[in-house]
C-alpha cells in the first residue's frame, strides 16, 4: 500500500538552528512529492513541490527539500529557521498521474526565541 | 490566501444524524478533493470531484457521499454519523485532476464533533 512516513513527530529548535525534517515514501513508479505547512490557526499552504526534473527543490520562505529516489527519501531543509517558522509541516506523495494525496502524520516544529 | 473557502467553520451533530458541508474552489479551478483529518494525523483522501463527476475514492464507507455543481463547488454529505467521524474536513481545489502536474490548495477547513 502507497504510505507517507515522518519519524519527527515533535521537534524543538532554538532561531538560527538549522532544520531538517525526515519523510519517506513507499510508490512504485512516478511520484509526485509535496510538503505542506499548517501555522497555528491557519490552513495548509503549500512550501514546495517535485514533479520531476532538479531533484533539489527550493519552495517559500527558504524552505527547499531534496528528492534521493534510492532512498526513497524528501526530506525537507532549512539552515536558519525562525520563531515564525513554528507551525506543523506535512509530507505529502502522489502516484504520478494519480489525484489522490497520501499524507504523512505530520511534525510539530517549535522554535524557541 | 487560497481563495478556497469553506462552510461552516465549525458544526455540532448527534450520532446518527446528517450533515453537509459545503466548498467554494478557487477561480478557474474544475476540481475539488475532500480529505478528513483526525485530530494528530494528517489528513485522509475522501475522494474527488473533476467536472461533476466522482474521480477517484479512498477508503470511506458510502455513507460519504459528495456533490460537485457547474459552478465547481462541492459539498460532503455524512449520513447516519459516528463519534469517530469528528474531525476537521478539508477541501482543496485544483486546475485539472488527475493531470501528472496537478496541485491542491486547500480551504481552512470545517471542524466536525459529533457527540
Amino acid at each position: 500500500a502507497q504510505s507517507v512516513s515522518q519519524h519527527n513527530h515533535h521537534v524543538i529548535l532554538s532561531e538560527a538552528a538549522s532544520l531538517e525534517l525526515g519523510c519517506n515514501y513507499s510508490y512504485g513508479g512516478t511520484v509526485n512529492l509535496f510538503w505542506y505547512v499548517q501555522y497555528p490557526g491557519q490552513h495548509l499552504q503549500l512550501l514546495l513541490k517535485y514533479f520531476s526534473g532538479d531533484p533539489l527543490v527550493k519552495g517559500i520562505k527558504g524552505f527547499e527539500a531534496e528528492f534521493i529516489k534510492s532512498k526513497f527519501s524528501f526530506n525537507l531543509r532549512k539552515p536558519s529557521v525562525q520563531w515564525s517558522d513554528t507551525a506543523e509541516y506535512f509530507c505529502a506523495a502522489r502516484g504520478g498521474g494519480g489525484n489522490k494525496l497520501t499524507f504523512g502524520t505530520g511534525t510539530q516544529l517549535k522554535v524557541e526565541l | 490566501e487560497t481563495g478556497v473557502t469553506q462552510s461552516p467553520t465549525h458544526l455540532i451533530k448527534t450520532r446518527g444524524q446528517q450533515v453537509t458541508l459545503r466548498c467554494s474552489s478557487q477561480s478557474g479551478h474544475n476540481t475539488v478533493s475532500w480529505y478528513q483529518q483526525a485530530l494528530g494525523q494528517g489528513p485522509q483522501f475522501i475522494f474527488q470531484y473533476y467536472r461533476e463527476e466522482e474521480n477517484g475514492r479512498g477508503n470511506f464507507p458510502p455513507r460519504f457521499s459528495g456533490l460537485q455543481f457547474p459552478n465547481y463547488s462541492s459539498e460532503l454529505n455524512v449520513n447516519a454519523l459516528e463519534l469517530d467521524d469528528s474531525a476537521l474536513y478539508l477541501c482543496a481545489s485544483s486546475l485539472s485532476g488527475g493531470a501528472p502536474t496537478d496541485t491542491q490548495y486547500f480551504g481552512p477547513g470545517t471542524r466536525l464533533t459529533v457527540l
